[in-house]
């Protein structure tokens, strides 16, 4: 059974204070790691897929790393807008009977103060 | 280009009733996933459907079932509500159901009292 563990749970940072987000996963297979952004009430916004060890991606002031265990987002000099909280889901292989699927961890929830 | 959109926004049920929520997906795109998401919890799958077909499936019981039509639109039925369906419920739509990424609609907050 995949399963993901993402820490810290809760994150508060002063502006401009950099730092990363944790995404530990066990799965059989790896078909993608995803890394979306949910602010309150509202749907995952997607923000990047990884798909190897080593891979990396980058969008403005987040990138997001992948090893063969654990995935890190990390946050370069954060603004207030940059407050929600981040997921972290895997699609696991066909024979663990979960490659259509994305199975996520509870989230971060990142705070940044002005 | 269209997003993920999903009705109604809110809904208030009682238990032991049906529900329906609705679910449009993106240009483009044939498959639709729906997700279950309890408060403070990542979403949760539900199943997933390619070309009107269920095919994939999460721990959910039979009362939670599905329908996807051929314009790619889908619903998401579940029977004699309890009150842990309580949730948000998240439709997502992808353009291959086994590859790539998923992209969310902004749910249905379904409250059973």
């Amino acid at each position: 059974e995949d399963q993901v563990t993402q820490s810290p749970e809760a994150l508060r940072l002063q502006e401009g204070e950099s730092s990363s987000l944790n995404c530990s996963y066990t799965v059989s297979g790896l078909r993608g790691l995803f890394w979306y952004r949910q602010d309150p009430g509202k749907g995952p916004e997607f923000l990047f897929t990884l798909y190897s060890a080593g891979e990396e991606k980058e969008k403005e002031r987040l990138k997001a790393t992948l090893t063969k265990k654990e995935s890190f987002l990390h946050i370069t000099a954060p603004k207030p807008e940059d407050s929600a909280t981040y997921l972290c889901a895997v699609r696991g292989g066909f024979s663990s009977g979960s490659a259509r699927q994305l199975t996520f961890g509870s989230g971060t929830q990142l705070t940044v103060l002005p | 280009e269209t997003g993920v959109t999903q009705s109604p926004t809110h809904l208030i049920k009682t238990r032991g009733q049906q529900v329906t929520l609705r679910c449009s997906s993106q240009s483009g795109h044939n498959t639709v996933s729906w997700y279950q998401q309890a408060l403070g919890q990542g979403p949760q799958f539900i199943f997933q459907y390619y070309r009107e077909e269920e095919n994939g499936r999460g721990n959910f019981p039979p009362r939670f079932s599905g329908l996807q039509f051929p314009n790619y639109s889908s619903e998401l039925n579940v029977n004699a509500l309890e009150l842990d369906d309580s949730a948000l419920y998240l439709c997502a739509s992808s353009a291959t159901g086994d590859l790539g990424e998923q992209y969310f609609g902004p749910g249905t907050r379904l409250t059973v009292t």
